[in-house]
């Protein structure tokens, strides 16, 4: 198995543009999150996704943000517009709750620069 | 809301050294605790999972415990390498089934020296 894809794996972008990141989970698993990772606020669940529906998207930071999962084996997290104190490490994991939904893949992850 | 310290932010030791590592967490009704490698430019591993029924999980040179009421865990590691550099990411469980959340600590950075 390839493991939970994401991509770009590197973004460099001006204040103001729009950025979207991709995930594509493991094979199978029904669960799909997205994490951020700064050095002030560590690791931060964002949004969560059952069967392709988001279940709980307290930890989306403001309305710039928003995710999308449109099928099982595609989602994106989108910023509109993008300001510098975005930049951090953006990973998104997976995992199958038929078993337990607790043990999570991680993906490389995505480093976003917001100049 | 849950709350994860680490301690320490960062630790270096000479190759061979036995090391511990501590977590604190702050609300004690948890579903259960997992440890995490991760290593510079890459994502996660899971190392141990503890359910909150139980008091310690082992694999290999790595020892996981857990004391709920007291908000705790450490994880030992026996006879350190160069192999086992890394940060290593507490993160508790809460909620269950598809209410399960992670709430992670900031991390330990571990240098291990040849």
């Amino acid at each position: 198995d390839a493991g939970v894809i994401q991509s770009p794996r590197h973004e460099v972008t001006e204040m103001g543009q729009e950025v979207t990141l991709r995930c594509k989970p493991i094979s199978g698993h029904d669960y799909l999150f997205w994490y951020r990772q700064t050095m002030m606020r560590g690791l931060e669940l964002l949004i969560y996704f059952n069967n392709n529906v988001p279940i709980d998207d307290s930890g989306m930071p403001e309305d710039r943000f928003s995710a999308k999962m449109p099928n099982a084996s595609f989602s994106t997290l989108k910023i509109q517009p993008s300001e510098p104190r975005d930049s951090a490490v953006y990973f998104c994991a997976s995992s199958w709750g038929g078993r337990s939904a607790e043990t999570q893949y991680f993906g490389p992850g995505t480093r976003l620069l917001v100049l | 809301k849950q709350e994860v310290t680490q301690i320490p932010a960062a630790l270096s030791v000479p190759e061979g050294e036995n090391l511990v590592l501590n977590c604190s967490f702050t609300d004690s009704a948890i579903y259960n605790l997992q440890w995490f490698r991760q290593d510079p430019g890459k994502g996660l591993t899971s190392l141990l999972l503890i359910q909150s029924s139980q008091r310690e999980q082992t694999s290999g040179r790595l020892n996981a415990s857990l004391d709920k009421s007291s908000g705790r865990s450490t994880l030992y590691i026996a006879a350190s390498q160069p192999g086992d550099s890394a940060t290593y990411l507490c993160a508790v469980g809460d909620g269950g089934g598809s209410n399960y959340k992670l709430t992670f600590g900031k991390g330990t950075l571990l240098t291990v020296n040849p």
